[in-house]
């Protein structure tokens, strides 16, 4: 799977949006992007994920560029419970046997008042 | 409904002790994985089952790392003479199905294992 590349840590703060990018330079054409997070001493939590196409759910919105090399995810009103750990995965999608996850260390988004 | 529950939340042990970790997935979900999470790291793939058949057991650190997933339900994580290194949280994860973009895993709280 691709490498991904994030910021180690950013803020943020109560009502307004978070962007968090990721890129992914090396992707392949049959690679999806994956977000999850993990809430302290909580397991990962899926948010979204995308192909080429942006995505919007209930939780975020996913933008991938035109050319796949990087993505932002967007939480359009911080709280303070979106304090977490954002994990930006690149994942090939197998037919038949499902795909292990492949997480990096993450953006420490902090949310604050 | 119920997600995915790992059992016990904390284990502490004793290098050289023998200890299980069991993970419930969600009822129904063909697909179980095992993951190691060390302090201040993203999770690490272990195994990967699919019902009952260990397809991937390329993630386990060694020959004391053992799953199991006899009934294709319920999954045991055993770790056989502990050492300080395996102190990590070992995360399981179901999902519905074997493949596909919406095949969503879905994480339990994790075991909290700590090796004295």
């Amino acid at each position: 799977d691709a490498k991904t590349t994030q910021p180690t840590s950013m803020d943020c703060a109560e009502g307004r949006a978070a962007n968090l990018p990721c890129n992914h330079s090396t992707i392949s054409g049959n690679e999806y992007v994956y977000w999850y997070r993990q809430i302290h001493s909580q397991g990962p939590q899926y948010i979204i994920h995308g192909l080429k196409n942006n995505e919007t759910n209930e939780m975020a919105s996913l933008i991938i560029t035109e050319d796949r090399k990087s993505s932002t995810l967007i939480l359009p009103h911080a709280t303070l419970r979106d304090t977490a750990v954002y994990y930006c995965i690149v994942r090939v999608l197998n037919t038949g046997t499902a795909s292990k996850l492949t997480f990096g260390t993450g953006t420490r988004l902090q949310v604050t008042l | 409904g119920a997600g995915v529950s790992q059992s016990p939340r904390y284990k502490v042990a004793k290098r050289g002790q023998d200890v299980a970790l069991r993970c419930d997935p969600i009822s129904g979900h063909v697909s179980l994985f095992w993951y190691q999470q060390a302090l201040g790291q993203g999770p690490e793939f272990l195994t990967y089952f699919q019902n009952e058949a260990q397809l991937d057991k390329s993630g386990l650190p060694s020959d004391r790392f053992f799953a199991e997933r006899p009934e294709g339900s319920v999954s045991t994580l055993k770790i056989q003479r502990t050492q300080q290194e395996d102190s990590a949280v070992y995360l399981c994860a179901s999902s519905l199905y074997t493949g596909g973009a919406k095949n969503i895993q879905y994480f339990g709280a994790g075991t909290r294992l700590s090796v004295l």
